[in-house]
């Protein structure tokens, strides 16, 4: 899998839209990009991914850059919930080997 | 109805003893794992088993041994506990092994004292 770099804590006003970066610059071209979260005291939550164009569902936005060395997760509208740690994962499809979990960025969501 | 369930929540216990957890999933997933979060809240995969094929993780003591008595469940047995096994597990399942989105219960929490 390749490696990711995430910042270790980021802050964002209610209601204003949370941009988490990650950069994964290792990528190679059959590699994801996956994020999941994990509210406090819960499981981890699977959100979106994607491979090279950006993707868009309920809960956010996966920003892939062209070169793919880099993402962002885009929470439009963050809320108090939101406050987690998220998980950006990079690797290939139906892999079989199991899933890996880097350091996250803990994100706080302020009133 | 709660997808993946894992009993119990807590887990209170002394060095030495024997114990299990349970988890079961209503998903109709073919592939279930156990995860390990440790206080510096690091998620570590410990096992991966699918139709009977497990992986193991090859930093997981043999004290740790997953049972599957059938697809949906997969408990977790811990011999002779230790201080250091005090963490959060999670059990986990997803459709196909090798499948990226995994569905998590919500952790037990075991303190070995």
């Amino acid at each position: 899998d390749a490696k990711t770099t995430q910042p270790p804590s980021m802050d964002c006003a209610e209601g204003r839209a949370a941009n988490l970066p990650c950069n994964h610059s290792t990528i190679s071209g059959n590699e994801y990009v996956y994020w999941y979260r994990q509210i406090h005291s819960q499981g981890p939550q699977y959100i979106i991914h994607g491979l090279k164009n950006n993707e868009t569902n309920e809960m956010a936005s996966l920003i892939i850059t062209e070169d793919r060395k880099s993402s962002t997760l885009i929470l439009p509208h963050a809320t108090l919930r939101d406050t987690a740690v998220y998980y950006c994962i990079v690797r290939v499809a139906g892999a079989g080997n199991m899933l890996t979990f880097g350091g996250g960025t803990r994100l706080m969501v302020k009133p | 109805d709660t997808a993946v369930s894992q009993t119990p929540k807590y887990l209170v216990t002394q060095m030495g003893n024997d114990k299990s957890i349970k988890c079961e999933q209503n998903l109709g997933h073919d592939t279930m794992y156990w995860y390990k979060q440790d206080s510096k809240k690091f998620l570590k995969i410990m096992f991966s088993y699918n139709n009977k094929e497990l992986i193991i993780n090859e930093t997981v003591p043999n004290r740790f041994s997953p049972k599957s008595p059938d697809k949906a469940h997969l408990n977790l047995h811990i011999n002779s506990l230790e201080l250091g096994d005090s963490a959060v597990y999670f059990c986990a399942s997803s459709h196909a092994a090798g499948n990226e989105k995994l569905f998590f219960g919500s952790g037990t929490q075991l303190s070995v004292l």
